[in-house]
C-alpha cells in the first residue's frame, strides 16, 4: 500500500459545482497533513494545513479523521481559477520528510 | 530573498556530462527537501537535511546523485554523469523546525539531459 494515496481523478467539473477530493494515509503515527495545489509548470503551493477538529479558508475546508487515516478537501462553488492538481501532504513521524500523494487534477469548465 | 531561490532556473546538459543544482532556503529554515518531479507524474523524494543532523538520503536513486548543504544555508545538488531519464524539474523546499508548517518551495530547475 502506497504511504498517501489520492482519488485518481481528473475532476472536471463546471463553475459553481462544489467538489471533494479524498486522501488517505498508512502511516498512523503521522503528525502533520496538508494540502498543496500545483498549477501547469508551476512548483507546488500550500493551500492550506488540516487541522483535527476541521478547517475552513474562505470556500476551502479541509478535514482530518485520525482513526480513519482520512483527509478530505472541500471546494465550495468553484472558479475558473481553482483549476490545478492538488497534493494531499502527510508528515510522518518527527524528523522525517514529508510525504505527498501523487495529486488529483481539477478542470473547473466554463 | 524571501523566498525560495534556485539556480539556475533552466540547464540544457549533454549526457554524462555532471551538473549542479543550488538551492537558497528561506532564512531562518532549518529543513531542506530536494525533490524531483518528471514530466506529467508527482514528487519524488530525494533527500532532507534537518539542522545538523545527518541528511537523510534514502530517496537519491543511484550513487550519481549527492548533496551537500553547508550549515542551515546554501544546498547543491551533483548529479554525475546525467542520463536522458535524470530529465527532470528539480525542487527544493524549506520549512522551518516546526511539524505545524509546510514546506515552501522554489521555482525548480528544469533539467534537460540531449
Amino acid at each position: 500500500r502506497k504511504e498517501v494515496e489520492q482519488d485518481p481523478g481528473p475532476f472536471n467539473v463546471p463553475e459553481g459545482a462544489t467538489v471533494a477530493f479524498n486522501c488517505t494515509y498508512s502511516n498512523s503515527a503521522s503528525q502533520s497533513f496538508f494540502w498543496y495545489r500545483q498549477d501547469c509548470r508551476k512548483e507546488p503551493k500550500l493551500l492550506m494545513s488540516v487541522y483535527s477538529s476541521g478547517n475552513e479558508d474562505g470556500r476551502f475546508t479541509a478535514q482530518l479523521n485520525r482513526a480513519s487515516q482520512y483527509i478530505s478537501l472541500l471546494i465550495r462553488d468553484s472558479k475558473l481559477s481553482d483549476s490545478a492538481t492538488y497534493l494531499c501532504v502527510v508528515s510522518p513521524e518527527y524528523g522525517q520528510n514529508f510525504v505527498f500523494g501523487p495529486g488529483t487534477r481539477l478542470s473547473v469548465l466554463p | 530573498g524571501a523566498g525560495v531561490s534556485q539556480s539556475p532556473s533552466n540547464k540544457v546538459t549533454e549526457k554524462g556530462k555532471d551538473v549542479e543544482l543550488r538551492c537558497d532556503p528561506i532564512s531562518g529554515h532549518t529543513a531542506l527537501y530536494w525533490y524531483r518531479q518528471r514530466l506529467g507524474q508527482g514528487l519524488e523524494f530525494l533527500i532532507y537535511f534537518q539542522g545538523n543532523s545527518a541528511p537523510d538520503k534514502s530517496g537519491l536513486p543511484s550513487d550519481r546523485f549527492s548533496a551537500e548543504r553547508t550549515g542551515e544555508s546554501v544546498s547543491t545538488l551533483t548529479i554525475q554523469r546525467t542520463q536522458q531519464e535524470d530529465s527532470a524539474v528539480y525542487l527544493c523546499a524549506s520549512s522551518p523546525s516546526s511539524l505545524n508548517y509546510g514546506y515552501t518551495f522554489g521555482s525548480g530547475t528544469r533539467l534537460t539531459v540531449v
